[in-house]
Order: structure tokens, then C-alpha cells, then sequence
């Protein structure tokens, strides 16, 4: 069935890269999603990944994708106070046919100064 | 970014009273979603929404949940007969013909008595 899992925590120092992982199950989600959301917050979307792709940079933010052990990362360089939320994971299977989102467990990531 | 309101922001309700929750996208779209996150738990799809129809649900989404579009702006969430375990954060999405990309609200709040 559709999974999406990540680890609960992860907790960092002001100025180190953070690594958040996520593993899916879904091989034929076409785009892998990455969203935040602070505390009372939505969901706000991040970057997302298309599935012939293996990384994407954006800014701060770099997607790794391993489509082989479906294994998808987000690195955030240079961690900030401002980056302290919940992150989520989402994959999107085409088989749906309304590209709905399977969402990951979220993992709260703790910046310390 | 496609911005997407949400109304109310804190919804507290009695068991066994009806609800409905609202969400406002501001440009024309397509797609709508229904998502819930009860605390501490995943974000879990409710329904996709379509030309007017349904196009997707969950087993989540029972006979107490109805959709719709009455005036071809606001999309909303109907839960007939709330119960206690309906309390969750919940979430309206919208997605772009042509885009994968679901933009979210900033949710609404529900609290079941």
C-alpha cells in the first residue's frame, strides 16, 4: 500500500546543514513534494522533485532523489532559527488519477542558537 | 503562489452538530482538496474535487462528509454529525490544470465537545 515514512526528530545548530530523509513506497509518483509547517501554520510548499530527476537545488534548499531504494532528502545549508517547523514529505501516485498527496509522518526540526 | 483563505479559523462545535467549514481560493482553479491532520498524527487525504464532482475519497470520507461548490467560489467541507474523533486540523488545497502542485490553506480548527 501507499507509505510514506520519515524520522520524528532532528535537531541542529544555528549555521549546520540539516538532512531530513523520507522513504516512500509508490514508484509511480511522478512529483515528490517537501512542505512546511510552523507551528498554528498551514502547509507551505518548499520545492518539489520531478521523478526523472536524482537532485534539485534550490537556494538553501537541495532535493536528493534515490528512485532505486525510493528514498527522497532535503538538505537545508546553513540552518536558521527561522527554519524551526514540522517538514513533510508528500508523494503523489499517477495511479490516483487525481494526484492526490500521501503525506509522510513530519519531522520536527529543532535549530538551537 | 495561489493564495487560499480558510473560514473559520477555530471551529468549536457539540457532538452530534453540523459544521461547515470554508475555503476560498483566490484566483480560478480546478482542483480542490480536503485534507485532516489530527494532533500530533499525518495529514491524511479526505477528497479530491473536480468539475463539480467528487473524483477521489477516502475511507475516511463516510456518509457524514458532503462537499461542494454552491456559488462557484467558496468550497466546502459538511460534516452532518460531528463526533469526537472528527476534532483535526483540516485543510483545503487547490491544484492548477496543467501543475501537480497543491497550494494549502491556512486550515481551520476543529474541536468536537
Amino acid at each position: 500500500g501507499e507509505d510514506v515514512e520519515q524520522s520524528l526528530f532532528l535537531s541542529v545548530r544555528e549555521g549546520d546543514s540539516s538532512v531530513i530523509n523520507c522513504t516512500y513506497t509508490d514508484s509511480s509518483s511522478t512529483y515528490l513534494y517537501w512542505y512546511k509547517q510552523e507551528p498554528g501554520a498551514g502547509l507551505q510548499l518548499l520545492t518539489y522533485i520531478f521523478s526523472n530527476m536524482d537532485m534539485k537545488q534550490d537556494q538553501r534548499l537541495t532535493v536528493l532523489l534515490n528512485k532505486k531504494d525510493k528514498h527522497l532528502s532535503l538538505r537545508i545549508a546553513d540552518t536558521q532559527t527561522g527554519d524551526s517547523a514540522i517538514y513533510f514529505c508528500a508523494e503523489s501516485p499517477t495511479t490516483s488519477g487525481t494526484y492526490k498527496y500521501i503525506f509522510g509522518t513530519g519531522t520536527r526540526l529543532k535549530v538551537l542558537a | 503562489e495561489p493564495e487560499v483563505t480558510q473560514t473559520p479559523s477555530h471551529q468549536v462545535t457539540q457532538m452530534g452538530q453540523e459544521v461547515i467549514l470554508r475555503c476560498v481560493p483566490i484566483s480560478n482553479h480546478l482542483y480542490f482538496y480536503w485534507y485532516r491532520q489530527i494532533l500530533g498524527q499525518k495529514v491524511e487525504f479526505l477528497v479530491s474535487f473536480y468539475n463539480n464532482e467528487i473524483s477521489e475519497k477516502s475511507e475516511i470520507f463516510d456518509d457524514q462528509f458532503s462537499v461542494e461548490r454552491p456559488d462557484g467560489s467558496n468550497f466546502t467541507l459538511k460534516i452532518r454529525s460531528t463526533k469526537l474523533e472528527d476534532s483535526a486540523m483540516y485543510f483545503c488545497a487547490i491544484r492548477q490544470q496543467g501543475s501537480y502542485e497543491q497550494y494549502f490553506g491556512p486550515g481551520t480548527r476543529l474541536t468536537v465537545t
